[in-house]
């Protein structure tokens, strides 16, 4: 079936630098997408979304970018820091056989920030 | 403002055992979500309930149900559990509203020996 995957199991940035995290999606028809943050022992944590109909959506140091022709998505971090040290996933919303939606995670990506 | 809590933080079955996973948010959202993470991959669906009243099976229901108790609260029950359902398991919860961002709960991480 479709789904959604990344591209990097594992970054490793220095800290101070920007950090690019990478997913490719297979559903054209997906138009929700999230991405989440989980670090060790914890549950996923929302970072920023972005609707099918944008491109680009910023937040606090972090902006999603959404190129719909490639069905990429990436999540950009400004300034590394020692605390994005994490899993981060992408999420699509996709429509389940019983009409309702739901999301899909891709597996992850390991970022790890380097004092 | 807790969000999404969930009780036991940690337990160990053995096999044939049965036990019931509990969940409950603060946020009122209408929608509540089982997940269970495997090492190394995403979450993948167990069941969902849309709504008060309604549950419906996601991705990996089998071995699995689940009982939508009232607005707040969700549970996840294994009848029989097997070592192939060792695992983080996971709730959300989301507002009624299409796209909206699930918010989650901290896990319980299951052993099954």
């Amino acid at each position: 079936g479709e789904s959604v995957g990344l591209h990097l199991p594992t970054l490793s940035v220095q800290e101070g630098d920007n950090s690019i995290i990478n997913c490719a999606y297979s559903n054209s028809a997906s138009d929700y997408f999230i991405w989440y943050k989980q670090e060790s022992g914890k549950g996923p944590q929302f970072i920023i979304d972005i609707r099918s109909n944008m491109d680009k959506r910023q937040g606090q140091r972090v902006t999603v970018l959404l190129n719909k022709t490639v069905k990429h998505l990436s999540l950009q971090i400004a300034a590394t820091q020692p605390g994005d040290s994490a899993v981060y996933f992408c999420a699509e919303n996709i429509n389940l056989d019983t009409g309702r939606r739901a999301l899909t995670f891709g597996s992850g990506t390991r970022l790890q920030v380097q004092p | 403002n807790a969000g999404v809590t969930q009780t036991p933080k940690f337990q160990v079955l053995k096999t044939g055992q049965s036990m019931t996973l509990q969940c409950a948010q603060d946020m009122n959202h209408n929608s509540m979500y089982w997940y269970r993470q495997d090492p190394g991959m995403g979450l993948r669906l167990i069941y969902y309930s849309a709504s008060e009243g309604t549950t419906d099976k996601g991705e990996v229901p089998n071995g699995y149900n689940v009982s939508r108790l009232n607005k707040r609260e969700f549970s996840l029950r294994l009848e029989s559990a097997a070592p192939s359902q060792t695992s983080v398991y996971f709730c959300a919860s989301s507002d009624y509203r299409q796209n909206q961002p699930q918010h989650f709960g901290d896990g319980t991480r299951l052993s099954i020996l």
